[in-house]
C-alpha cells in the first residue's frame, strides 16, 4: 500500500498568515493526489484534485502542487472559516490511500 | 452538480450487517470510481473499497475483503455498500465519495449490543 505523510499534523496561526501543509507519498504517485477538507462535524469537502487543479467553487486562497512523491498545500491568506482538518489522498493505486491529516487552528 | 445522497443511521447488533445506500442526484454514474470511507469517531479518513459504476467493477481494502460488498444500481444511480459481521469497532460515519461529486452527507452506523 502507498503510504501517505502528512506534516504537520496541527498547526496553529492567525488570521491572514499563510499556511503550508505538506504530504509525501511512499511512491511515486504522479499528480493523483486530492486534498479534502473537513469542518468540525461535517462532511469532508473536496478541494484540489491531479495535485493543483482548484474544485469550482472553491476560494482561490487555497492552492496545491507539487507530483512524484512530494506535494504541498497551502492557504495564502488564513480566513476564520479555514479552520478544519486537511487530508490528502493519493488515488494513483489501489487501495486509495489518506495521509493522517492535519489540524489547522487559529491563534 | 451531481451530489451524493446517503441513507440514514443505523443502530445494529454484532455480528449483524449493515447496508447503506448512496444515491448520485443531479447525474450520472460515469466510469469514475466511486468509493467508500469510513472514520471511526475522533479518526481519520479510512477507505474501504470502490466499485466503477458503469463496468460493475468492484475493488476492497485488504482489511474489508470478505466483509464487505459494494455494488451498484446504474438504473436508480445507487451505489451500496454492506458490511457483515459488525463489531463495536465498526461504529463509525460512512462516507461515499467520487471525483465526480464530492461526498455524500455520512452515515452514521452504531454496532452496541
Amino acid at each position: 500500500d502507498i503510504q501517505m505523510t502528512q506534516s504537520p499534523s496541527s498547526l496553529s496561526a492567525s488570521v491572514g498568515d499563510r499556511v503550508t501543509i505538506a504530504c509525501q507519498a511512499s511512491q511515486n504517485i504522479s499528480n493523483h493526489l486530492i486534498w479534502h477538507q473537513q469542518k468540525p462535524g461535517k462532511a469532508p469537502e473536496l478541494l484540489i484534485y491531479d495535485a493543483s487543479n482548484l474544485e469550482t467553487g472553491v476560494p482561490s486562497r487555497f492552492g496545491g502542487r507539487g507530483s512524484g512523491t512530494y506535494f504541498i498545500f497551502t492557504i495564502s491568506s488564513l480566513q476564520p472559516e479555514d479552520i478544519a482538518t486537511y487530508y490528502c489522498q493519493q488515488y494513483d493505486d489501489l487501495p486509495e490511500t489518506f495521509g493522517q491529516g492535519t489540524k489547522v487552528e487559529i491563534k | 452538480q451531481m451530489q451524493l445522497v446517503q441513507s440514514g443511521a443505523e443502530v445494529k447488533k454484532p455480528g449483524s450487517s449493515v447496508k447503506v445506500s448512496c444515491k448520485a442526484s443531479g447525474g450520472t454514474f460515469s466510469e469514475y470510481t466511486l468509493s467508500w470511507v469510513r472514520q471511526a469517531p475522533g479518526q481519520g479518513l479510512e477507505w474501504m473499497g470502490g466499485i466503477i459504476p458503469i463496468f460493475r467493477r468492484s475493488y476492497y481494502a485488504q482489511k474489508f475483503q470478505g466483509r464487505v460488498t459494494i455494488t451498484a444500481d446504474t438504473s436508480s444511480n445507487t451505489a451500496f455498500m454492506e458490511l457483515s459481521s459488525l463489531r463495536s469497532e465498526d461504529t463509525a460515519v460512512y462516507y461515499c465519495t467520487s471525483l465526480m461529486a464530492g461526498w455524500g452527507q455520512g452515515t452514521l452506523v452504531t454496532v452496541s449490543s
